[in-house]
């Protein structure tokens, strides 16, 4: 069964860092592409970022570009999202999903919650 | 970036009856489009891909249309786990800008 946990957020002040992981079981991690979609209190998803699955291709939405940073492990079965500079609009749950082919997300974890605020 | 709307935001349907769901893109997409469900307190779920295709486990009564910019989520006959939040998303870009519609909220009549 393909399991994705989260874990790592959390209340942070504006302007500090948070690095959220992602626990892979189930699946071959080393073979698939991985995104991590926010979702703010009562509102919609947006897609944050993208890593291939060696690694070497990543990209972000603009939003948190020069921000976040995103890594994988592929010895370890884990994901990683380090997030600096954090304002109060990345104030989001955050999960992490598993790409079937580029951009088809078909299976997420249960989330994580982050909280910027003062 | 491409931007996704749908329609309406929300659809209050009555245990048996026909829903439908319309997600519109501002340009073409072409057969690139997801549709995800997601209950209160819960990660969105994978329903269809490529416009039309389900996923693994989906029920028969969900079917998706369309191509380009227009698109049509259909579920046949709503059962009471239905009642959800569904979020189109296209994936047409490279590099990826994945973008998600706002959703339409499907609640009992």
């Amino acid at each position: 069964e393909v399991q994705l946990v989260e874990s790592g957020g959390g209340l942070v002040q504006p302007g500090g860092s948070l690095r959220l992981s992602c626990a892979a079981s189930g699946f071959t991690f080393s073979s698939y592409e991985m995104n991590w979609v926010r979702q703010a209190p009562g509102k919609g998803l947006e897609w944050v970022s993208y890593i291939s699955s060696s690694g070497s291709t990543i990209y972000y939405a603009d939003s948190v570009k020069g921000r976040f940073t995103i890594s994988r492990d592929n010895a370890k079965n884990s994901l990683y999202l380090q997030m600096n500079s954090l304002r109060a609009e990345d104030t989001a749950v955050y999960y992490c999903a598993r790409d079937k082919v580029i951009g088809i997300l078909d299976y997420w974890g249960q989330g994580t919650l982050v909280t910027v605020s003062s | 970036e491409i931007v996704m709307t749908q329609s309406p935001a929300t659809l209050s349907v009555s245990p048996g009856e026909r829903a439908t769901l319309s997600c519109r893109a501002s340009q073409s997409v072409s057969s690139n489009l997801a549709w995800y469900q997601q209950k209160p307190g819960q990660a969105p779920r994978l329903l269809i891909y490529g416009a039309s295709t389900r996923a693994t486990g989906i029920p028969a009564r969900f079917s998706g249309s369309g191509s380009g910019t227009e698109f049509t989520l259909t579920i046949s006959s709503l059962q009471s786990e239905d009642f959800a939040v569904y979020y189109c998303q296209q994936y047409n870009n490279w590099p990826p800008r994945f973008t998600f519609g706002p959703g339409t909220k499907v609640d009992i009549k």
